[in-house]
């Protein structure tokens, strides 16, 4: 099952603008993930955020914990062209050590 | 895609046809999953295995099956009774316990002649 959602599904930039992303969940989690998807490719592991932590930085990214509103944001600032991807949200499962992943939203990051 | 492999990169499957997807993994993991992703869409759990000679049913395992004989290798098979199997299979591992950090493999296409 589904449990994060991102929002927006789409999101259109030039380089050198911030992208942000959100993600909100349906119940209480251990962590949060964000992953990032190329074209035709797997996906690869940027952040996890705890849920008693409420930001946290790698580079580039930052990332936002809500817990009392369950949801989620990823920033990315500064955008490259090379950006252009899915992006993301993951938390728990009810399924052993499986993740729930969102639909992720789709950034395209124009030079 | 780290130490996890997939293979074959594209698969085409005939009617009535079962296919098996390589998946392995030197990452020394306990746990591996199989996801199943369509054009724009999330990914979606077929099957998990947190140890070796153990696996797990996801949210969409009908149509499927898998085998875990070996920590490093988890393949799928797509069985003839999986009526829609064009989509883009990608399988991960982690290390054991909840939320832990996956690590995926580049996938495989599976398209339907």
């Amino acid at each position: 099952s589904q449990q994060g959602e991102e929002d927006p599904q789409a999101l259109s930039i030039q380089e050198g603008e911030n992208a942000t992303m959100n993600c909100s969940y349906k119940t209480s989690i251990n962590n949060l993930q964000w992953y990032r998807q190329n074209s035709g490719r797997g996906l690869v592991h940027l952040i996890l955020i705890r849920s008693n932590e409420r930001e946290k930085h790698s580079g580039r990214l930052r990332v936002t914990l809500d817990t009392s509103k369950k949801s989620s944001s990823l920033l990315i600032t500064a955008s490259r062209a090379a950006d252009t991807a899915s992006y993301f949200c993951a938390t728990d499962s009810n399924s052993g050590y499986a993740l729930n992943f969102g639909k992720g939203t789709s950034l395209l990051v124009t030079p | 895609d780290g130490g996890i492999t997939q293979s074959p990169k594209y698969l085409f499957r005939k009617e009535g046809q079962n296919v098996t997807l390589s998946c392995e993994q030197n990452l020394n993991h306990d746990a591996m999953y199989w996801y199943r992703q369509d054009p724009g869409q999330g990914l979606r759990l077929i099957y998990y295995s947190q140890i070796v000679n153990d696996f797990q049913k996801g949210d969409i395992a009908e149509g499927y099956s898998v085998s875990r004989e070996k920590k490093e290798s988890f393949p799928l098979t797509v069985t003839s009774a999986q009526k829609n199997p064009t989509a883009f299979y990608l399988c991960a591992s982690s290390a054991s316990g909840p939320g832990e950090t996956q690590y995926f493999g580049p996938g495989t296409r599976l398209l339907v002649l």
